[in-house]
């Protein structure tokens, strides 16, 4: 069974910290990985794509994988009240795309 | 680029009618379009894979008699929720997969959602 884990959180941050969402993954044939953000009662939106190892950046977001460890992460600086929203991780190998539940993500003003 | 449309954007319908979701991408051309059911506070949940020109594939579980899906160009799928009954109520998403979108590759593109409500 192909998967992909996030803890659900929520995940409780103040206004202008960083914010660390993690997740796992556990078919090898993954071959790319990306991070969406979904709004309450809206369908998610895409933030970011990573496809090899290492870090990167775009704007207040960055994207770590790595691939040995099966790990992808989602690291948001200078975190908002509008950044609260959940946070989807998804791995995609052979052309099927697999979903974490997502994180929840609370940014307190 | 990668705009993804659904309409209609909430449905309210009684119980025994059938309900017709379109999903267009807007910009490209999308080989497969996914379809999913989300309920509240819960993730997203896979309903099938549907390609351009061939029969969808549904997920376990999911009947294909209930939820007809057609994908009769690379812009469109429909998904008819037929005889629709109140536990038929969800927000169902559409996305649409394409291989290269400004330079991201291998990813879907939601649309933004269908609510429907089925009294």
């Amino acid at each position: 069974q192909k998967e992909v884990e996030q803890n659900s959180g929520p995940l409780s941050v103040p206004e202008g910290a960083i914010a660390s969402l993690n997740c796992t993954y556990s078919d090898r044939v993954s071959q790319s990985f990306f991070w969406y953000r979904q709004y309450s009662g809206k369908s998610p939106e895409l933030i970011m794509s990573i496809y090899s190892n290492g870090d990167k950046e775009d704007g207040r977001f960055t994207a770590q994988l790595n691939k040995a460890s099966q790990y992808v992460s989602l690291l948001i600086r200078d975190s908002q009240p509008s950044d609260s929203a959940t946070y989807l991780c998804a791995a995609t190998g052979g052309f099927k795309t697999i979903f974490g539940a997502g994180t929840r993500l609370f940014v307190k003003a | 680029g990668a705009v993804v449309s659904q309409h209609p954007s909430w449905v309210i319908c009684k119980s025994g009618t059938s309900v017709k979701i379109e999903c267009r991408s807007l910009d490209f051309q999308a080989t497969t379009m996914f379809w999913y059911r989300q309920f509240p506070k819960q993730s997203l949940m896979l309903m099938a894979t549907s390609n351009e020109g061939s029969k969808a594939t549904y997920e376990q579980g999911v009947e294909k008699d209930k939820f007809l899906i057609n994908h009769a160009s690379l812009t469109l799928s429909t998904l008819t929720v037929t005889s629709a009954h109140p536990e038929d109520s969800s927000f169902y998403i559409c996305s649409a997969y394409t291989a290269v979108v400004a330079g991201v590759t291998d990813t879907q593109y939601f649309g933004p959602g269908t609510r429907l409500t089925v009294l």
